[in-house]
């Protein structure tokens, strides 16, 4: 079974500042990791993705997340927040295979004060 | 680019009506899902295909059926709707690559 854990509900910055929003997943097989954000009333759009290639990897909007197999870790990062972020994120883990279904974490609402 | 198309954004029906949500995607992907969305529960899975007249159920199949006669379309069924069916409704395809394109959902409320 595979699950994803995503620490806080709410995460609140100053514009300017670094933005770091973690993800835990746990997978039986090896993972493919992702995430996606949501701004008000869309779907999901795609933002970057991990599938064992480099470990760090880059998306779009200059997000980036860390791929750390010892911390079964995928925390999300930019180094300075824009209003435009303001959305909600969500982590994916899917496994490999058979495995393939993607289970989302629960999201976190990014929150940007001038 | 992928278009992941939800026919209706907005819903309002009554308990006990049936509920008809369409999605069509332009790809010609094999696999489709259908998710609902709550505030705080995150996206739980209700029902996937992977192919023509294939499917598994999700985590919350329950009260809930699906329709896959052509690889471009999936529909989700509420065969009787219920207030606690109100929710955010979103429809994606799968490349084979792994990510996931979305539609911009379904807000459906039941009265």
């Amino acid at each position: 079974a595979q699950s994803v854990t995503q620490l806080g509900s709410h995460v609140s910055v100053s514009e300017g500042a670094l933005v770091l929003l973690r993800c835990n997943y746990s997978s039986s097989v090896p993972p493919y990791l992702f995430w996606y954000v949501q701004y008000p009333n869309k779907g999901l759009q795609l933002l970057l993705k991990y599938t064992s290639a480099a470990t760090l990897v880059k998306g779009i909007n200059g997000f980036e997340a860390e791929f750390k197999k010892s911390e079964t870790s995928f925390h999300l990062t930019k180094p300075s927040a824009h209003m435009s972020d303001a959305a909600e994120y969500f982590c994916a883990v899917s496994g490999s295979g058979g495995s393939y279904i993607p289970t989302f974490g629960r999201g976190t609402s990014l929150i940007v004060h001038p | 680019d992928v278009k992941v198309t939800q026919s209706s954004r907005y819903l309002v029906k009554r308990t006990g009506e049936k509920v008809f949500l369409e999605c069509v995607q332009d790809m010609d992907h094999e696999n489709m899902f259908w998710y609902r969305q709550d505030p705080g529960l995150g996206l739980r899975l209700i029902y996937f295909s992977y192919d023509v007249k294939m499917k598994e159920k999700g985590d919350i199949p329950e009260g809930y059926s699906v329709s896959r006669e052509k690889k471009e379309r999936f529909s989700l069924i509420l065969e009787s709707a219920s207030t606690n069916q109100t929710s955010m409704y979103l429809c994606a395809s799968r490349v084979y690559t792994g990510e996931l394109f979305f539609g911009e959902g379904s807000r459906l409320t039941v009265l």
